[in-house]
């Protein structure tokens, strides 16, 4: 059974520009949250989905967004990034039906804003 | 709201040695705990959890925790150390008791295996 798979793995922009970035859960998983991690916050939850429906969103300010597609996949966008936005993006899918609250994490999609 | 306290953001211990990486929570309901492990570069890896269950979780990697009510604690333990060990250790708490799948972090322990 494939893992979680997100896209790109390394990215660079620059402040201002946006940035779309992807997950493809576990093949069955209909939950897609996304966190954030950086060295000075530690790992932040963004926002969740299920059925394409956004169930439960982060602190975070609007320029962060995401969707889900009818197949689950989720795509995440940063909009007029900021050096802070510089993180590792991490997507987790789960069951939501095995009510156990485990996620499964991708590796990440590193964004450098330079 | 629901919190986790991992205690020593760096822990190094010598290879054979015990691995203790401590966690204390806090919850108005049963929680539902985790512990996750970060290798460089990768995704976080789900050692084991406790889903009101047994309180001695055994996982994976022959790490194991202990859920303590008294002590609100769930810390991390494995008799000897690898090297393998070596990574970044998440304590996580679930908010699945309020229907939904968000995991709320620890700040994270890294641990040094000393040869």
């Amino acid at each position: 059974k494939a893992g979680v798979t997100q896209t790109p793995r390394y990215l660079i922009k620059t402040r201002g520009q946006q940035v779309t970035l992807s997950c493809s859960p576990i093949s069955g998983h209909r939950s897609v949250s996304w966190y954030q991690q950086t060295p000075g916050q530690g790992l932040q939850f963004l926002f969740e989905y299920f059925s394409e429906t956004q169930r439960n969103k982060g602190n975070f300010p609007g320029r962060f967004s995401g969707r889900q597609f009818s197949n689950s996949r989720s795509e995440m966008n940063v909009s007029t990034l900021e050096l802070g936005d510089s993180a590792l993006y991490l997507c987790a899918s789960s069951s939501a039906t095995a009510n156990t609250g485990e996620l499964f994490f991708g590796e990440g999609s590193r964004l450098t804003v330079l | 709201a629901q919190s986790v306290t991992q205690l020593g953001s760096h822990v190094s211990v010598s290879e054979g040695a015990l691995v203790l990486l401590r966690c204390n929570y806090s919850s108005s309901v049963p929680p539902y705990l985790f512990w996750y492990v970060q290798y460089p570069n990768q995704g976080l890896q789900l050692l084991l959890k406790y889903t009101s269950a047994a309180t001695l979780v055994k996982g994976i990697n022959g790490f194991e925790a202990e859920f303590k009510k008294s002590e609100t604690s769930f810390h991390l333990t494995k008799p000897s150390a690898h090297m393998s060990d070596a990574a970044e250790y998440f304590c996580a708490v679930s908010d699945l008791n309020f229907g939904n799948e968000k995991l709320t972090f620890g700040t994270g322990t890294r641990l040094t295996i000393i040869p």
